[in-house]
């Protein structure tokens, strides 16, 4: 079956590093997302893909990084963690420009001590 | 530009009573609309969508919403709860010709009281 993971599950890392947070789908979808979710916050758009080479900046992009080498993968990189940027990350993809179609990965619990 | 504003940060209700989450929109166009749940330490999971077919949607677990375009609403409501509904529930919109991007309103905490 199809799926779409995130790895890993949870980080715990130090200010300053440079952190790589992974997500895969095998669904074959062109549209990729990652989010942060906070308390009172929901879940705000942090960069999205349409496909391979394609990124975008997201409502809160500062701090964050991808890359779109092919279909199936888009990691995020924090390139120098905050304690601003302790969340929980989701990543999603999508069949449809229209929104329809969205499958969300479990998450990654990251926390920058 | 859009937004969605869910008007309770949490309700609670007895187990077998109804239930009502209020969602409020404000797009320029008909947006698309979602409600999805998130059960503790669990990614999302899509309820029902609303996509211009119909104005009463239908979902999943006995969940359903309907699109009020003159109240610019979107409210969810279940029949009778379940203990198993107590949940984190969001309402999303996806503007249009926004490439598919979810805008997410602030979550609304369900407790359910046996």
């Amino acid at each position: 079956d199809a799926e779409i993971t995130q790895s890993p599950r949870h980080k715990i890392t130090e200010t300053g590093r440079q952190v790589t947070l992974a997500c895969h789908q095998t669904w074959n979808h062109n549209n990729m997302f990652w989010y942060r979710q906070d308390l009172g916050h929901g879940l705000r758009l942090i960069h999205y893909s349409y496909g391979v080479h394609d990124t975008n900046k997201g409502e809160v992009s500062d701090g964050y990084s991808v890359s779109r080498s092919n279909t199936e993968d888009l990691p995020l990189t924090l390139e120098s963690a905050a304690s601003s940027q302790t969340s929980v990350y989701f990543c999603a993809s999508s069949e449809s420009a229209a929104g329809g179609g969205y499958t969300f990965g479990s998450g990654t619990r990251l926390t920058v001590v | 530009a859009q937004s969605v504003t869910q008007l309770d940060s949490h309700v609670s209700v007895s187990e077998g009573t109804p239930v009502l989450l209020r969602c409020n929109y404000s797009s320029s166009y008909s947006p698309s609309l979602f409600w999805y749940v998130q059960h503790p330490n669990k990614g999302l999971q899509l309820l029902l969508k609303y996509t211009s077919a119909a104005t009463l949607v239908k979902g999943i677990n006995g969940f359903e919403a309907e699109f009020k375009k003159s109240e610019t609403s979107f409210h969810l409501t279940k029949p009778s709860a379940h203990m198993s509904d107590a949940a984190e529930y969001f309402c999303v919109v996806t503007p249009v010709n926004q490439g598919g991007k979810l805008i997410f309103g602030q979550g609304t905490e369900l407790s359910v009281k046996p």
